[in-house]
């Protein structure tokens, strides 16, 4: 059974604060690992994937990084603004269709 | 045309009944997915169908039953359901299946079918 753990599993954030926040996958028969955005009554949308270690992506205020050998993803969020309250998943595949998903980190921005 | 849409969006059902969720995209994609998610539980792979035919099934009890019509269509039939299968049942499409790098690119989703089983 494969772990994808993600933390926190809440947050709440000042309106314009930056926050962060972490996933963990199995280090071994890594091929991508996906970020998800889901806003409360909307489909689930991809962020990013990705395949390489040392990967960076960025999307506007959002960024990611992703270190495969030890296992771990970051999503940053730059000068958080209401409309990025959501639940963020991050997703782990060994290389099937399968994703395997984390329990999410539910965002909240105050403002 | 990005969308993946599902229908019902609610559907309540006995113990006794047969229905169908329905699922259809018009990206091209030749990777369709069942996902269950239940409250504060991550969604959880049930199938996937990659050029129309079944790949994986996880498990799944065979009172759900997966078809996959054509390429734009998915469709899972109930039966004989318990009131633990209540749950929100997501549909998801990708461009490319496993034999071309599938889980390397993105899955679009739809807003899910909430069922409730009574």
């Amino acid at each position: 059974i494969l772990n994808v753990e993600q933390s926190p599993q809440s947050l709440h954030v000042q309106e314009g604060d930056s926050t962060n926040f972490t996933c963990s996958f199995p280090s071994s028969n890594f091929y991508a690992l996906h970020w998800y955005r889901w806003e409360t009554a909307k489909s689930p949308e991809a962020l990013f994937v990705m395949t390489l270690n040392g990967d960076e992506k960025k999307k506007g205020r959002i960024s990611a990084t992703l270190n495969t050998k030890e296992g771990y993803s970051y999503l940053y969020i730059k000068g958080s603004q209401p409309e990025d309250s959501a639940t963020y998943l991050c997703a782990f595949s060994s290389g099937n269709e399968k994703l395997t998903f984390g329990t999410g980190t539910r965002l909240t921005i105050i403002p | 045309d990005t969308e993946v849409t599902q229908t019902p969006k609610h559907l309540v059902m006995g113990m006794t009944n047969k229905k169908s969720l329905k699922c259809e995209q018009h990206m091209g994609h030749r990777a369709m997915y069942w996902y269950k998610q239940k409250a504060k539980k991550p969604p959880e792979l049930m199938f996937v169908y990659s050029y129309e035919k079944l790949s994986i099934n996880e498990s799944v009890p065979s009172r759900f039953s997966p078809e996959c019509p054509n390429s734009s269509l998915l469709n899972l039939h109930l039966h004989a359901l318990q009131p633990e299968d209540s749950a929100l049942y997501l549909c998801a499409s990708s461009p490319r299946a496993a034999r071309t790098g599938g889980s390397g690119t993105e899955a679009f989703f739809g807003q899910g079918t909430r069922l409730t089983v009574v």
